[in-house]
């Protein structure tokens, strides 16, 4: 069970908008902490997708972005490509653990 | 450019020990946190706790407590974890990950992980 609560699957077809939510509590999300994303593809390490809640590293294309409301998170994705079913992870630090927590992974499926 | 390579992988029987290895280059060794995540067989990331290679200072995911040690090698850039008390469940690809100092940092930069498989 992991301290932050994501899908497991999201779908959406090609050129469409979808969105991941990343779900935390007072420990974490809600008491401030930033929220990053990681991009895994298969057989491969995760990738750091966004940081900070919302910025890109260099080589992202814009077509990804984050956002942090209260106890959540969110990673929306537009214009979507089918080399962007992969999987997706956030990321966050929670204060009771005295740690960094990442949520359960959400599959996105091009359909 | 920055790289961390990590140790080949690695067969263990219960109740064994394993100690991987994360070899850095690319940037200055000791300005930034190794941090190691494990990932079981189809499942999600797991923080598994950092080092400060500078001051050898460690922060362990509690989870993990008394089974693993992470230590450091200055003198040749090198980062090591340390499991023991293996059983099944610690079968997984292990990776060490690059983070810059202070809390809640972004994991910058991944290792390309070390399958650890523990079997009978």
């Amino acid at each position: 069970q992991s301290v932050l609560t994501q899908p497991p699957s999201v779908s959406g077809a090609p050129g469409q908008r979808v969105t991941i939510s990343c779900t935390g509590s007072s420990s974490n999300i809600g008491a401030g902490y930033d929220v990053h994303w990681y991009q895994q593809l298969p057989g491969t390490a995760p990738k750091l997708l966004i940081y900070g809640n919302n910025n890109r590293p260099s080589g992202v294309p814009d077509r990804f972005s984050g956002s942090k409301s209260g106890t959540s998170a969110s990673l929306a994705i537009t214009g979507l490509q089918v080399e962007d079913e992969v999987d997706y992870y956030c990321q966050s630090h929670d204060s009771s653990l005295s740690g960094v927590v990442f949520g359960g992974g959400t599959k996105l499926t091009v359909l | 450019q920055v790289q961390l390579v990590q140790s080949g992988a690695e067969v263990k029987k219960p109740g064994a020990s394993v100690k991987v290895s994360c070899k850095a280059s690319g940037y200055r060794f000791t300005g930034y946190y190794i941090h190691w995540v494990r990932q079981a067989p189809g499942q999600g990331l797991e923080w598994m706790g950092r080092i400060n290679p500078n001051s050898g200072a460690t922060n362990y995911a509690k989870k993990f407590q008394g089974r693993v040690t992470m230590t450091r090698d200055t003198s040749i850039n090198t980062a090591y974890m340390g499991l023991s008390r293996l059983t099944s469940d610690d079968t997984a690809i292990f990776y060490c990950t690059r983070g810059d100092y202070g809390v809640n940092k972004p994991q910058s930069y991944w290792g390309q992980g070390t399958l650890v498989t523990v079997s009978s």
